[in-house]
């Protein structure tokens, strides 16, 4: 079946700098590409979405990039903060699903 | 936080029991979704309903059953079919199939 590859599982930033988190997926179709962040305990909740009739979109500290041809897509979060430490989701639209990478654990250091 | 509720927020289960979980909606969302989060782990689709009296089976459908009578609800049971059923449980509705998903606050159930 279809999948979502995301990496790293485990990526720890000091604080005040970039992270950057890769998912690459294999549905050729997929026309849909959501983040989620979901803190220890809560519910997952959605960050940035993007469309395939789109390459980049930015909401202040927060951008998404698509690279339709190679089938990647990247989270990119800038001058990163304590509240930003959670765990994020990455997904893509397949036969009508979401099909949702595995996660990666955000760790920002003082 | 309004919007999609469960309940309860914990479930303990004796083995050999079944176990609904509730999931509510008042978003007038079409399509609905269980998934189930193990820890440390991403998350698996269980059953997902487009519409109203349909459902189409997820990944993990094996050992659980969903209904889909009334637009805003969409309970999940557990059966005793499920071997190990210890996980978190998110419910989440969106108004298509291809649009935001908005997750409930989920359901922990434990077996004793």
């Amino acid at each position: 079946g279809e999948n979502v590859e995301q990496h790293p599982s485990t990526l720890s930033v000091q604080e005040g700098d970039s992270a950057v988190i890769k998912c690459t997926y294999s549905d050729s179709a997929s026309n849909y590409f959501p983040w989620y962040k979901q803190e220890l305990g809560k519910r997952p909740q959605l960050i940035i979405d993007i469309r395939s009739n789109v390459g980049e979109k930015k909401d202040q500290r927060i951008a998404v990039t698509l690279n339709k041809t190679a089938k990647h897509f990247s989270l990119h979060i800038t001058e990163t903060q304590p509240e930003d430490s959670a765990v994020y989701f990455c997904a893509a639209t397949s036969n009508y699903q979401l099909i949702w990478g595995a996660g990666t654990k955000l760790i920002i250091k003082p | 936080d309004g919007g999609i509720t469960q309940s309860p927020k914990y479930l303990f289960r004796k083995e050999g029991q079944n176990v609904t979980l509730s999931c509510e909606q008042n978003l007038n969302h079409d399509a609905m979704y269980w998934y189930r989060q193990d820890p440390g782990q991403g998350l698996r689709l269980i059953y997902y309903s487009q519409i109203v009296n349909d459902f189409q089976k997820g990944d993990i459908a094996e050992g659980y059953s969903v209904s889909r009578e009334k637009k805003e609800s969409f309970p999940l049971t557990v059966t005793s079919a499920q071997k190990n059923p210890t996980a978190f449980y998110l419910c989440a509705s969106s108004i298509g199939l291809t649009f935001e998903q908005f997750f409930g606050p989920g359901t922990r159930l434990t077996v004793l």
